[in-house]
């Protein structure tokens, strides 16, 4: 156990919806990251947040927003949802940075798993 | 174009024997590289960070090094283990924008 929770689990939805994502990060952790894994694919770096203030950003659509709130928990919202975003999202946490000169360790959650029909 | 690739795509080998997987990476400037393990439908799991001055690092049977000047780093297995089948995933961090950039992973597969 990473000490990184995800909610939910599991989200199975209509194209075009919207839905939230949830991520509370380890205790003590400044940082968040998004990332989104499709099936058989490698992870895509979608955003990193730092003590509420976005510090990098990726390959993050349009469609896709996220924040970190002040008790440090991130939502994740994906709207106009279409097929191709069915994949598993993952949140890391870390306690200042793991990149920019730190070298702190991200640990991630175990996922949420978006189906989008 | 800040870059990371790694070899083999898969790999298979039976169990107890040792296994070497590559990265080469074009990011600039550099800042840390880090190998991930990641379980199939798991969040990945940090094996390894090394700095620009380290070119060494050891974590139980996983030894990764890095030659900074060849931008290169492996990771090696040594006696592997069905556990040890995984996908292995090489992180640069590009050191002026916070930016991570990922490989696509190596797929071991550890036979018995």
């Amino acid at each position: 156990d990473s000490g990184v929770t995800q909610t939910p689990k599991h989200l199975i939805t209509a194209t075009g919806q919207r839905v939230t994502l949830r991520c509370s990060p380890r205790s003590g952790d400044l940082s968040v990251y998004w990332y989104q894994q499709s099936l058989d694919q490698g992870l895509q770096f979608l955003i990193q947040y730092y003590n509420g203030e976005e510090r990098a950003k990726g390959n993050i659509l349009e469609r896709f927003s996220a924040q970190q709130f002040p008790d440090l928990h991130s939502e994740l919202n994906l709207s106009s949802l279409e097929l191709g975003d069915s994949a598993l999202y993952f949140c890391a946490s870390s306690k200042r940075g793991a990149s920019g000169g730190l070298t702190d360790t991200q640990y991630f959650g175990p996922g949420t798993r978006l189906t989008v029909l | 174009k800040n870059q990371v690739e790694q070899s083999p795509q898969s790999l298979i080998i039976l169990e107890g024997k040792n296994c070497t997987l590559q990265c080469n990476y074009t990011v600039s400037p550099f800042s840390n590289l880090r190998w991930y393990k990641q379980d199939t439908g798991r969040g990945p799991v940090s094996l390894t960070i090394m700095t620009f001055s380290e070119n060494t690092k050891s974590n139980g049977r996983y030894t990764a090094t890095l030659d900074a000047d060849t931008k290169q780093s492996s990771l090696h297995i040594t006696a592997s283990q069905l556990s040890d089948s995984a996908s292995y995933i090489c992180v640069v961090s590009e050191d002026s924008n916070y930016q991570l950039i990922w490989g696509a992973g190596t797929k071991l597969i550890i036979k018995p």
